[in-house]
């Protein structure tokens, strides 16, 4: 079953512009994962944050994690063209399932 | 780098036939798994195996089977094909056991049924 929601759907901004994703999740996790996928490929692992963890970062990703919320979010900083892909969310379970969000896609205008 | 190959990029079957779909890893994975991906519907899990031999039915099994007989394979497989399993179909692996804290995935089999 899904439990991740990514939002927005579609998001479309110009080169250099940040972009925001964010994620929603219905259970408890042990963590939460980032991955792109580039247009029919396969999918890329971005980040992992733990629950226990509130931000990471990686280059121009940062992620946040909240809990209480039961929320994280994903920005791009400094975004380009390359990171035109779809960005999923999905969360590990207490069984180690991971579940999966549909995807956010995201347009860089050149 | 790790590698998960996937044995076809592009396949069209016809209704009823027997469908093979191969997966690779080549990093001594314990853990395999298999997915079908549909538009606004994200990743759902067929099928996914810890180790050899072994199998775990996913999210959606029905009108498919998988089969690993040694760990760098997992292979999935239509038994009778149907057009509602046209889809993206993407293998991954997983080092160790218990928490799937990386993915790595194939390049993806986009499964055409006529």
């Amino acid at each position: 079953s899904q439990q991740g929601e990514e939002d927005p759907q579609a998001l479309s901004i110009q080169e250099g512009e940040n972009a925001t994703m964010n994620c929603s999740y219905k259970t408890s996790i042990n963590n939460l994962q980032w991955y792109r996928q580039n247009s029919g490929r396969g999918l890329v692992h971005l980040i992992l944050i733990r629950s226990n963890e509130r931000e990471k970062h990686s280059g121009r990703l940062r992620v946040t994690l909240d809990t209480s919320k039961k929320s994280s979010s994903l920005l791009i900083t400094a975004s380009r063209a390359a990171d035109t892909a779809s960005y999923f969310c999905a969360t590990e379970d207490s069984n180690y399932q991971l579940i999966w969000g549909a995807g956010t896609k995201l347009i860089i205008k050149p | 780098d790790v590698k998960v190959t996937q044995s076809s990029r592009y396949l069209v079957k016809r209704t009823g036939e027997k469908v093979f779909l191969e997966c690779v890893q080549d990093m001594d994975h314990e853990n395999m798994f298999w997915y079908r991906q549909d538009p606004g519907l994200g990743l759902r899990l067929i099928y996914f195996s810890y180790d050899v031999k072994m199998k775990e039915k996913g999210d959606i099994p029905e009108g498919y089977s998988v089969s690993r007989e040694k760990k760098e394979r997992f292979s999935l497989i239509l038994e009778s094909a149907s057009t509602n399993q046209t889809s993206m179909y993407l293998c991954a692996s997983s080092p160790g056991t218990g928490p799937n804290e990386k993915l790595f995935f194939g390049s993806g089999t986009q499964l055409s049924v006529l």
